[in-house]
């Protein structure tokens, strides 16, 4: 049992180049979100999908696109890297939306933009 | 808006001390309320996790955490630190929305 699987770990972009973190659970989960973790700002929602076909917004989406075409992958696309995007991309699944589902996070992905 | 606030951004404690971690929430609702860990350079793991019932929950690694609605905390404590404790805890509230996490509380652990 893979559990949330994400590639790749580390990546470094240039300003302006685009590129997608993929995300991928072998749980069946309905509920798969997308956080960045920055110093002293801890964990930031950034996109949050509650099933295949639909996404949504968090608190931090700009600069950030993404799709859900099956229950398994999320995929988190740059589409013109900024530094500001400098960053560990965390996703998670569970088995619904509420936070009362135990929630599986990946391993995180290292970003650096220069 | 749900929230929450750590309100310690750095602590150190000697080992063998006892810890305790603050965590104060603002939530609409009967929150769900989490404890995670992060190594440096690792993901998050689930310390404990309290949804109802008995507001003192027990976690992994000899953690313990209580919820006060009173007083919209949920502490994070334990009795005697060791130096693999160090570490970043994140205090997160959420029911039927996305986790909302605190911004994080650093611990290291001295001889």
């Amino acid at each position: 049992n893979a559990g949330v699987t994400q590639t790749p770990k580390f990546q470094v972009l240039k300003t302006g180049q685009s590129m997608t973190l993929q995300c991928a659970q072998d749980m069946n989960h309905e509920y798969m979100s997308w956080y960045r973790q920055d110093p002293g700002m801890g964990l930031r929602l950034i996109h949050y999908s509650v099933g295949a076909g639909i996404t949504d917004q968090g608190e931090v989406p700009n600069g950030y696109n993404v799709s859900r075409s099956t229950t398994e992958d999320f995929p988190l696309r740059l589409l013109s890297a900024a530094p500001s995007q400098t960053s560990v991309y965390f996703c998670a699944s569970s088995y619904g939306q509420g936070s009362g589902n135990t929630i599986y996070f990946g391993e995180g992905s290292w970003l650096t933009v220069v | 808006a749900q929230s929450v606030t750590q309100p310690d951004i750095h602590i150190t404690v000697s080992e063998g001390a006892s810890l305790e971690l603050r965590c104060n929430y603002s939530y609409g609702a009967t929150p769900y309320l989490f404890w995670y860990v992060q190594s440096p350079g690792q993901g998050l793991q689930l310390l404990l996790k309290y949804f109802s019932g008995d507001t003192l929950v027990q976690g992994i690694k000899g953690f313990e955490a209580e919820f006060k609605r009173s007083q919209s905390s949920f502490n994070l404590r334990k009795p005697s630190v060791h130096w693999s404790d160090a570490a970043e805890y994140f205090c997160a509230v959420g029911a039927n929305t996305p986790l909302v996490f605190g911004k994080g509380t650093r611990l290291s652990v001295i001889a």
